[in-house]
């Protein structure tokens, strides 16, 4: 069964770009889930998606930070303009949730992104 | 609010040695799902168990073992005879339930090192 898909794995960007990271979640699940990883703040979540609904963004950094969930198999979470400090790990995860079940959320293999 | 707490940031072991992973975390909620994920160096986020409040039965898969108490709020993890393969960052993490689904709060992580 295919996991969680992340593209891309690894980028590298000049400051100011516009970076666009996109997953695929596990077919069926129905909550889609935002991390960044960083060295100072672990993992953090950004923004969860239930139904291809926003649920929380609270943990959105800026107004630099979109996410879209357009369909149940697809998410884009875009950066611009990109700075430094964004440099992280993203990874998008996935899971299956039912009602107030604590359901298990599966994780992509990240993506690495560096901005120079 | 919910908060776990990793306070072992690393542990070295020599293989075949015993290792147990601390956990501790805090919830208002009654109803709540315990999770750890492992992190190898490659850098994705493994599933590897999870629990809920209501079952503080220890669980064992192979070598891996954990021990829930909800009387110390803790939920830690044992790794039998460990293994090279085991090193790793280990992240327990707390799953808060809402009606739109379940997402994780994380602890900082434990960084084990199992050398020769």
């Amino acid at each position: 069964d295919a996991g969680v898909i992340q593209s891309p794995r690894h980028e590298v960007t000049e400051m100011g770009q516009e970076v666009t990271l996109r997953c695929k979640p596990i077919s069926g699940h129905n909550s889609l889930f935002w991390y960044r990883q960083t060295m100072m703040r672990g993992l953090e979540l950004l923004i969860y998606f239930n139904n291809n609904v926003p649920i929380d963004d609270s943990g959105m950094p800026e107004d630099r930070f979109s996410a879209k969930m357009p369909n149940a198999s697809f998410s884009t979470l875009k950066i611009q303009p990109s700075e430094p400090r964004d440099s992280a790990v993203y990874f998008c995860a996935s899971s299956l949730a039912r009602g107030h079940s604590g359901n298990t959320i599966y994780f992509g293999e990240g993506s690495w992104l560096t901005v120079v | 609010a919910q908060k776990v707490t990793q306070a072992q940031t690393e542990i070295s072991v020599v293989e075949k040695e015993d290792v147990t992973l601390d956990c501790v975390y805090e919830t208002r909620d009654t109803t709540y799902y315990l999770f750890w994920y492992k992190q190898p160096p490659s850098g994705e986020l493994v599933f590897l168990i999870r629990r809920n409040s209501f079952d503080e039965q220890n669980e064992i898969s192979g070598r891996y073992s954990w021990n829930f108490q909800k009387s110390t709020s803790s939920f830690n993890f044992t790794i039998t005879a460990s293994q090279v393969v085991d090193s790793a960052v280990y992240f327990c993490a707390l799953s808060e339930v809402t009606g739109g689904g379940n997402k994780l709060t994380f602890g900082t992580g434990t960084q084990l090192k199992v050398e020769l």
